[in-house]
């Protein structure tokens, strides 16, 4: 079975501070993605990879930006956190090839206070 | 770009009736890919099923089913003899040529004892 782990199941964090969230798949997908989850919004894209080095940005990457140096590795940085980005945060990995379908973590809930 | 629209935010079904979620989407793109998940309190994302655009045939994985009508853009999860275990989050998704996924807003279902 794919797996996919992120390195906080929750967080809380300061206004101003830099935060790191981590995430590790362990099936050599190609493909890692980051959403924001909020309710009522659904899912929303910040930032993906298609392979080691690669980032493209989503739909919300603003406040954001990512690091992919490990192929199973993708992190997700919040320069400075704002309360606006309280959140939970989903990280997904997929195969390049086969059906697209995409492979979730747990999940990080995400406070900045 | 795509829209995947779930007009209904909440359900409600009794314990062994069948349930039907409803979703449209919208998209210029002749092959693509359609995908139900499922998303429990416990917060992990999972697979329920899938549909290619290019098959007639609706997808079925055991007591889920989908009604798909790719004229009517129109994308259907119906879930037989309902247990317990369903409650829980679901989400309509649709990707095509740019990989990415495109999320519905979501129906949270609860399955009445």
């Amino acid at each position: 079975d794919v797996k996919v782990t992120q390195s906080s199941r929750y967080l809380v964090k300061r206004t101003g501070e830099k935060v790191f969230l981590e995430c590790v798949q362990d099936m050599d997908h190609e493909n890692m993605f980051w959403y924001r989850q909020d309710p009522g919004l659904g899912l929303r894209l910040i930032y993906f990879s298609y392979d080691v080095k690669m980032k493209e940005k989503g739909d919300i990457p603003e406040g954001y930006s990512v690091s992919r140096e490990k192929k199973e590795r993708f992190s997700l940085i919040l320069e400075s956190a704002s309360t606006n980005q309280t959140s939970m945060y989903l990280c997904a990995s997929r195969s390049a090839g086969g059906f697209y379908e995409q492979y979730f973590g747990p999940g990080t809930r995400l406070t900045v206070t | 770009a795509q829209t995947v629209t779930q007009s209904q935010p909440e359900m409600s079904v009794q314990e062994a009736e069948t349930v039907t979620l409803s979703c449209t989407y919208d998209t210029s793109e002749n092959n693509y890919y359609l995908f139900w998940y499922k998303q429990p309190p416990s917060r992990q994302m999972i697979l329920v099923i899938r549909q290619e655009a290019y098959k007639q045939q609706n997808a079925t994985e055991n007591r889920f089913s989908v009604n798909f009508q790719k004229a009517a853009k129109s994308f259907s999860l119906k879930i037989s003899d309902s247990q317990l275990g369903d409650t829980a989050m679901y989400f309509c998704a649709f990707t095509g040529a740019n990989s990415k996924l495109t999320f519905g807003k979501g129906i949270t279902l609860s399955v009445r004892p």
